[in-house]
């Protein structure tokens, strides 16, 4: 069974902070990994994929991934609270890359 | 670019009763096709995906099937609805490109309530 897992929080940081969600997976062969953004009711948005260890930057998001550690992270920077949803993340990997498996997602709220 | 419509977008059945949701993505072909599921404060469960038309694998048993009858299209169906079908419903496409680096992108669900 692969498995994604994620502080369901919620986590609340005060406006212009920096917010660091969290995420680790079971299957040391998954190679790509996906953070979504998630507002109530609403269906999930991607935000960032990595391939590779190290850091991606896009704007004011950072994702950075660990291999051999397992874990993969979402920074987000100067956090405003339009920020404020459900951040999950997601995994694909061997044998099957056509299947996604997602965590349960982090609570994030941003307070003015 | 890429669309996907999924309809529609709430709907309430009593227990019982036939289900029918339909998903169909433009401007791509050869997609693959997903079924999600999100109960409540949940994280997604899959609940089928496609590779190609009529080819659809199963993830969980459950009361619900899908077919896929075209290539951009995917169906998600039920003969007789329980309570515990209730959640949020999600179709979602990748490419068939490179595997490794496809990505999934999302309609804009199906809230289900049964009652």
């Amino acid at each position: 069974q692969k498995e994604v897992e994620q502080n369901s929080g919620p986590l609340s940081v005060p406006e212009g902070a920096i917010a660091s969600l969290n995420c680790t997976y079971s299957d040391r062969g998954s190679q790509s990994f996906f953070w979504y953004r998630q507002y109530s009711g609403k269906s999930p948005e991607l935000i960032m994929f990595i391939y590779s260890n190290g850091d991606k930057e896009d704007g004011r998001f950072t994702a950075q991934l660990n291999k051999a550690s397992q874990y993969v992270s979402l920074l987000i920077r100067d956090s405003q609270p339009s920020d404020s949803a459900t951040y999950l993340c997601a995994v694909n990997s061997l044998p099957n890359f056509n299947k996604f498996y997602f965590g349960s997602g982090t609570k994030l709220n941003v307070k003015p | 670019s890429q669309t996907i419509h999924q309809w529609p977008a709430t709907l309430v059945q009593p227990v019982g009763s036939p289900l029918s949701l339909e998903c169909t993505v433009e401007g791509t072909s050869n997609p693959n096709l997903y079924w999600y599921r999100q109960a409540a404060g949940r994280g997604l469960q899959l609940l089928f995906y496609s590779v190609g038309i009529g080819q659809i694998s199963s993830e969980v048993p459950q009361n619900l099937s899908a077919s896929r009858p075209q290539d951009r299209q995917f169906i998600l169906s039920s003969k007789k609805l329980l309570l515990s079908d209730s959640g949020f419903y999600l179709c979602a496409w990748s490419g068939q490109g490179v595997a490794s680096r496809e990505k999934l992108f999302f309609g804009s669900g199906t809230q289900l309530s049964v009652l």
